[in-house]
């Protein structure tokens, strides 16, 4: 259960597009379509924006995007916003029925 | 609305054992299966357990494996999380965080707002 690999950070200004990659194996993220993104701001709990790779939740923005190639899952913000600022985590399921996260990407408004 | 509040958390001598509750309440918690997420001080977040809706399938994260062990009341709403042999490097705010589907790898859409596990002499 190796924790899937994000770059540690990603910096735009605002109204760019930014995209966070998440890295696994053939054994995760490149076995099937459970991946999902998370958005948490300090001290706060996480928030999912993304599941099924492309799927948006109720009430998150349609500036959230996702794809996937092989074994690495992308999150796409687009129009890029102060709010957005915060860490975002991938996840994945996994072939030995468990789940495993990302190490974390911190989003950087400048 | 939906809500889900943790309890139980505190402060443990290494080798000590903590029960984590999680009560729910605004969904029907029968439906859905929930998961343990946690993270320590500053870190990233780290998978613990899941149980389906119905407690019949239970997964847990390699490292927790003989020591932790989740499980769930329906009739009271409740999941919990039972803790032994903890280690200092337990030390972390545990989540409970509901899947949006039954059996699990619907994303986690709703999350508690934890409780804190210290695990030190």
């Amino acid at each position: 259960q190796s924790a899937l690999t994000q770059p540690a950070s990603v910096s735009g200004s605002p109204g760019q597009s930014i995209t966070i990659s998440c890295t696994g194996t053939s054994s995760d993220v490149g076995g099937h379509h459970y991946v999902s993104w998370y958005q948490q701001h300090p001290g706060r709990a996480p928030k999912l924006v993304l599941f099924f790779v492309t799927k948006r939740p109720s009430g998150v923005s349609s500036r959230f995007s996702g794809s996937k190639s092989g074994d690495t899952a992308s999150l796409t913000i687009s129009g890029l916003q102060a709010e957005d600022e915060a860490h975002y985590y991938c996840s994945s399921y996994t072939r030995s029925t468990s789940w495993v996260f990302g190490g974390g990407t911190k989003v950087t408004v400048l | 609305q939906l809500q889900l509040v943790e309890s139980g958390g505190g402060v443990v001598q290494p080798g000590g054992s903590l029960r984590l509750s999680c009560a729910a309440s605004g969904f029907t918690f029968s439906t859905y299966g929930i998961h343990w997420v946690r993270q320590a001080p500053g870190k990233g977040l780290e998978w613990v357990a899941f149980i389906s809706y119905d407690g019949r399938n239970k997964y847990y994260a390699d490292s927790m494996k003989g020591r932790f062990t989740i499980s769930r009341d329906n009739s009271e709403n409740t999941l919990y999380l039972e803790t032994n042999s903890l280690r200092p490097d337990d030390t972390a705010v545990y989540y409970c965080a509901k899947d949006a589907g039954a059996r699990g790898g619907y994303g986690l859409d709703f999350w508690g707002q934890g409780t804190l596990v210290t695990v030190s002499s």
